[in-house]
């Protein structure tokens, strides 16, 4: 069974910039996309952008210019970073496996924008 | 990008009964639609995917249908686990989008 877990800072100063990491278990990270996606409190789901295992990358038009994303296959991880938050980036924070929908999920991660 | 629409925002249901959400999108996303649940505290997890399969492990009283820019999510009996959020979402073209969610809760 895959499974996926976000880890990383659940507090980052306004102006910052937000890093988590996605650890995979149970499966190789190689030969799938693997997506970011955020939920503010109460709140929809934001795609944030993904990236394939050989590091090629696609962006929300939205973030594109504060994300980057990178692969590292030898240890099974994903990486995301938002530069210059702010308070309306505070969010839980979610891998997922992308196939075209989302299959597996990570448990996500509150990231908490404030000084 | 193409904006999802899910109604009603609320449906509130007795447990057996059948519930019925709906989704639109703003252009034709042809079938890939996708629709997932969400409990509180949890991540979603995948129901349906190409507008009518479901996924791995989901129950039979789960169904979805439509193509194009009008699709059905069916609860054919509503069981007390299944009270919870539900989200369409896209994946036709970039970016995905989902919708805004419509909450099922107990009548």
């Amino acid at each position: 069974q895959v499974q996926l877990q976000e880890s990383g800072p659940g507090l980052v100063k306004p102006s910052e910039t937000l890093s988590l990491t996605c650890t995979v278990s149970g499966g190789s990270i190689s030969s799938y996309y693997w997506s970011w996606i955020r939920q503010p409190a109460g709140k929809g789901l934001e795609w944030i952008g993904r990236i394939y295992s050989s590091g090629s990358t696609n962006y929300n038009p939205s973030l594109k210019s504060r994300v980057t994303m990178s692969v590292d296959t030898s240890k099974n991880q994903c990486s995301l970073k938002l530069s210059s938050v702010t308070a309306a980036d505070t969010a839980v924070y979610y891998c997922a496996r992308q196939f075209g929908p989302f299959d597996y999920w990570g448990q996500g991660t509150l990231v908490t924008v404030s000084s | 990008e193409i904006v999802m629409t899910q109604s009603p925002a609320t449906l509130s249901v007795s447990p057996g009964e059948r519930a019925t959400l709906s989704c639109r999108a703003s252009q034709s996303v042809s079938s890939n639609l996708a629709w997932y649940q969400q409990k509180p505290g949890q991540a979603p997890r995948l129901l349906i995917y190409g507008a009518s399969t479901r996924a791995t492990g989901i129950p039979a009283r789960f169904s979805g249908s439509g193509s194009g820019t009008e699709f059905t999510l069916t609860i054919s009996s509503l069981q007390s686990e299944d009270f919870a959020v539900y989200y369409c979402q896209h994946y036709n073209n970039w970016p995905p989008t989902f919708g805004q969610g419509t909450k099922v809760e107990i009548k």
